[in-house]
């Protein structure tokens, strides 16, 4: 069966430093790769979107890499901010057919 | 209004009991999904609309839960007979999936408690 894992485990980080999350799908052919990002209370929000013949994608502080072979996504966060403390979700696409399938998230905190 | 709208944003309900839950999307957006989130855990994909095509209701837990989508615009999702268990904050997503547009906007969701 279609299997999107994220690290369960949260991720602590010192403010200035890279943070970097991992997105692993089993069974799956994506289309196209997402992430957001989720606060306590609050519903999922877009940051970015990577296809399946897209490498990398950048948007300010924000990378991701989108590896088919390793069925793999890296969501790097630079310059990391307490404000960026929140939970990640990646979440994998396929045509407009189908629904976005969503992984459990990672909790990242960022201390001063 | 701009983005999508849920209500109510909390019910409290008697196991037992049916409730409904409203979903506003965005104007224009024919792509519309539920999900359900439990306490600390990943988003569940319940039910999927998009355009006049059937719906995919794979994610559906049980004959419990319906939806429907009228106008191709507002969504209901109906949870029959409540169970403790149906407890959980379901969200409601919408995206217009015209080209390169497919990221889901999502409503702050509505916080069900069955007691």
């Amino acid at each position: 069966s279609q299997k999107i894992e994220q690290n369960s485990e949260a991720l602590n980080i010192q403010e200035g430093k890279t943070a970097t999350l991992t997105c692993n799908y089993t069974n799956y052919s994506p289309a196209y790769l997402q992430w957001y990002r989720q606060d306590p209370g609050r519903g999922p929000v877009f940051l970015l979107l990577i296809r399946e013949n897209e490498k990398e994608k950048r948007k300010e502080r924000l990378k991701v890499t989108f590896d088919t072979t390793l069925k793999q996504s890296l969501f790097h966060i630079t310059a990391s901010q307490p404000a960026d403390s929140a939970t990640y979700l990646c979440a994998l696409g396929q045509n407009s057919g189908y629904a976005l399938n969503f992984g459990k998230g990672t909790s990242l905190l960022v201390t001063p | 209004g701009a983005g999508v709208s849920q209500s109510p944003s909390n019910k409290v309900t008697e196991k037992g009991k049916d409730v409904e839950l409203r979903c506003d999307p965005i104007s224009g957006h024919t792509a519309l999904y539920w999900y359900r989130q439990s306490l600390g855990q990943g988003l569940e994909f319940l039910i999927y609309f998009q355009g006049n095509s059937a719906p995919d209701k794979s994610g559906l837990p049980s004959d419990r839960f319906s939806a429907e989508r009228t106008g191709g615009s507002v969504s209901t999702l109906t949870i029959q007979r409540t169970q403790q268990e149906d407890s959980a904050v379901y969200l409601c997503a919408s995206s217009s999936l015209r080209g390169v547009n497919t990221e889901a906007f999502f409503g702050q969701g509505t916080r069900l408690t069955v007691v």
